[in-house]
């Protein structure tokens, strides 16, 4: 069964503290991996598509990686308007419809 | 802002109630996904449709539908309100892969 599993489910961190949000995956065939952002009560917002093993992508803060099993969201030197859920979500390539299996997602809490 | 929207924002209702939420795509977006979020259970697909055709369904009780009209808006409905029914709703469209979010609409079942 396709599952998704982040770490860990609640993260706080000084402002400047640099740290990494976790998101191991099994599916049958890999389309493509999904980065959201969540703040409370809104829609998650798109950040990053990762489509192959090695792939990497960044934007502003945060750098995206994806092994054949997880992938890594880093975050350098975070700032309160980090403050989110991060939310990771996985495509089937076999299937015809782009349905995405997410995961629960890590909670981040950035300090002053 | 995605460019998707839905109404209402925030609906309250009472069990055995029928409601209807509504989406309106990304302008040329074909693709329409349906997701709840509740507490426990994260967030989980309910539908899919493409151009107006039902493509995919995931766990949608048999109490919910939903239809994507000719101008590709589209609504989910749902019947027989339960209290464990209280969720986020949100819809997303897509031009390929990559789906993007409404704000949703917020449901509590009373």
């Amino acid at each position: 069964e396709d599952q998704v599993t982040q770490s860990p489910e609640a993260l706080r961190l000084q402002e400047g503290e640099s740290s990494s949000l976790n998101c191991s995956y099994t599916v049958s065939g890999l389309r493509g991996l999904f980065w959201y952002r969540q703040d409370p009560g809104k829609g998650p917002e798109f950040l990053f598509t990762l489509y192959s093993a090695g792939e990497e992508k960044e934007k502003e803060r945060l750098k995206a990686t994806l092994t054949k099993k997880e992938s890594f969201l880093h975050i350098t030197a975070p700032k309160p308007e980090d403050s989110a859920t991060y939310l990771c979500a996985v495509q089937q390539r076999a299937s015809n419809t782009g349905k995405l299996i997410f995961g629960q997602g890590t909670t981040l809490q950035v300090k002053p | 802002d995605s460019g998707v929207t839905q109404t209402p924002k925030h609906l309250i209702t009472a069990t055995g109630q029928r409601v209807t939420l509504r989406c309106s795509p990304r302008s040329g977006d074909l693709s329409v996904y349906w997701y709840q979020q509740s507490l426990d259970q994260g967030l989980q697909f309910l539908i899919q449709y493409y151009n107006g055709e039902e493509r995919a369904k995931g766990n949608i009780l048999e109490r919910f539908s939903a239809q994507q009209f000719p101008d590709l808006h589209s609504e989910l409905n749902l019947s027989s309100l339960e209290l464990g029914d209280s969720a986020l709703y949100f819809c997303a469209s897509s031009p390929g892969e990559t789906q993007y979010f409404g704000p949703g609409t917020r449901l509590l079942v009373l």
